[in-house]
């Protein structure tokens, strides 16, 4: 089973519109934690915003946040105000607790967003 | 600048001539790992490394070999390249050794487009 899912392969927004990317995970390590990165063309990744599963409140970096609901397993990004230079692909990623014994995050197969002027 | 480099950046070569790409990074970071790209697939971790001399195969680690003998330093060999190698290869770093809580991104190199023929 995939551990995380991205089911928007891609996605359009209007210049400084809010903008939603969906994520959904799979784990039954109840200590784990959710990243986001940014892929612009360039290559390469840029680190968002990162949510631990035990922490109480949603996680915000400037225009991102992250709205986590845990019960839903899900780990969307919210980009506020979209911006021109925001076009770029997006990848969830999850790292379990320590019984992994790796330290790999999984990766989502990513959403290309679009922002048109 | 904190930074994690990769070179090449681009490197095309023909099947069974063996390569190195090298990956070093400034930060002191105890982990290092390698990642492919593939379009649908994400990122799939190749090896993985907690501290020097310690090694570990990921999720594709087939075709591949890595050494870690000095902290800055995690080249990524292949013996004899195949053209399913063909991919974005990433290499990335970061400060805690054990997955868990806590906020430790992967910081990324550029990443380096390899082409077998």
């Amino acid at each position: 089973a995939q551990k995380i899912t991205q089911t928007q392969p891609g996605m359009f927004v209007q210049e400084k519109e809010a903008v939603t990317l969906d994520c959904t995970y799979d784990t039954s390590d109840p200590s784990y934690g959710l990243f986001w990165y940014k892929q612009p063309s360039s290559g390469e990744m840029i680190f968002l915003i990162y949510q631990g599963s035990y922490d109480q409140q949603n996680a915000t970096e400037g225009r991102y946040s992250l709205n986590f609901q845990k019960a839903r397993k899900s780990a969307n990004l919210v980009i506020s105000a979209s911006q021109l230079g925001d076009s770029a692909m997006y990848f969830c990623a999850m790292r379990e607790g320590e019984d992994t014994g790796r330290r790999a995050l999984t990766f989502g197969s990513g959403t290309r967003l679009q922002v048109q002027p | 600048e904190a930074q994690v480099t990769q070179n090449p950046r681009y490197l095309i070569t023909v099947t069974g001539k063996k390569l190195t790409v090298t990956c070093s990074q400034n930060m002191n970071h105890e982990y290092m790992s390698w990642y492919r790209q593939d379009p649908g697939l994400g990122l799939r971790q190749i090896y993985y490394s907690m501290n020097v001399e310690v090694t570990d195969k990921g999720d594709v680690p087939e075709g591949y070999k890595v050494s870690r003998k000095e902290k800055r330093n995690f080249p990524l060999i292949l013996e004899s390249p195949s053209p399913n190698q063909t991919s974005l290869y990433f290499c990335a770093s970061s400060l805690e050794a054990m997955a868990g809580t806590g906020n430790s991104p992967l910081h990324f190199g550029n990443g380096t487009r390899l082409t077998v023929t």
